[in-house]
């Protein structure tokens, strides 16, 4: 069984401001780990991956997340916040093969809202 | 093509009338997926495939919901007489190995 828990509903930053998104997991399994961002009335984008590769994972846009098994956590940071950031960000996990493979498992969604 | 395509962009349906999804994956890809986005953020997938076959249905509602990925066509959704709670936008995703590129979603309304 796979889950995920975004622990902020809403983040609130100011333009320029680092931004820091958490996500935990929890996996029978090795598990892919990925940053969808979805900006509103849109489909999902993919921001970055991980899949057991190195655990410092860079993606589009300036975003990275570091993959933490200790802490089994996947947050989400940008060092500069930028209006066009605004949207909701989901975590999201899969399991690596069998039968499951590619079923992915979201957490709940954060909110983000950049301030000018 | 390069992006998921999906038809059409809303739908709205009466309930206990039939409602038809349709997706195009990426060229090259051999799995496709749909879930189905409730409530804003809480997502719940249905089905996947791998090429023409069903690779795994746990999540769809069998007794209304269909799926089919036929080759040289489209893949698609279809709902037996819609009930009202099926109102959701139902997004396609394609996907080659790990990660899974989106379609911009259907939105269905049941009223």
């Amino acid at each position: 069984a796979q889950s995920v828990t975004q622990l902020d509903s809403h983040v609130s930053v100011s333009e320029g401001t680092p931004v820091l998104l958490r996500c935990n997991y929890s996996s029978s399994y090795s598990p892919s780990l990925f940053w969808y961002v979805q900006h509103p009335n849109k489909g999902l984008q993919l921001l970055l991956k991980y899949t057991s590769a190195a655990t410092l994972v860079k993606g589009i846009n300036g975003f990275e997340a570091e993959f933490k098994k200790s802490e089994t956590s996947f947050h989400l940071t940008k060092p500069s916040a930028h209006m066009s950031d605004a949207a909701e960000y989901f975590c999201v996990v899969t399991l690596a093969g069998g039968t499951s493979y590619g079923k992915l498992t979201f957490g709940q969604g954060t909110i983000l809202t950049v301030h000018p | 093509g390069e992006e998921v395509a999906q038809t059409p962009k809303h739908l709205v349906r009466g309930e206990g009338q039939k409602a038809k999804l349709y997706c195009a994956p990426i060229k090259g890809h051999s799995y496709v997926f749909w879930y189905q986005q409730v409530l804003k953020n809480e997502f719940k997938f249905l089905i996947s495939f791998q090429n023409e076959n069903v690779f795994d249905e746990t999540g769809m509602p069998k007794e209304r919901f269909s799926a089919k990925c036929l080759p040289n066509s489209p893949c698609s959704l279809e709902i037996q007489a819609t009930k009202l709670e099926d109102s959701a936008v139902y997004f396609c995703a394609s996907s080659r190995s790990y990660e899974q590129y989106f379609g911009p979603g259907t939105r269905l309304t049941v009223t």
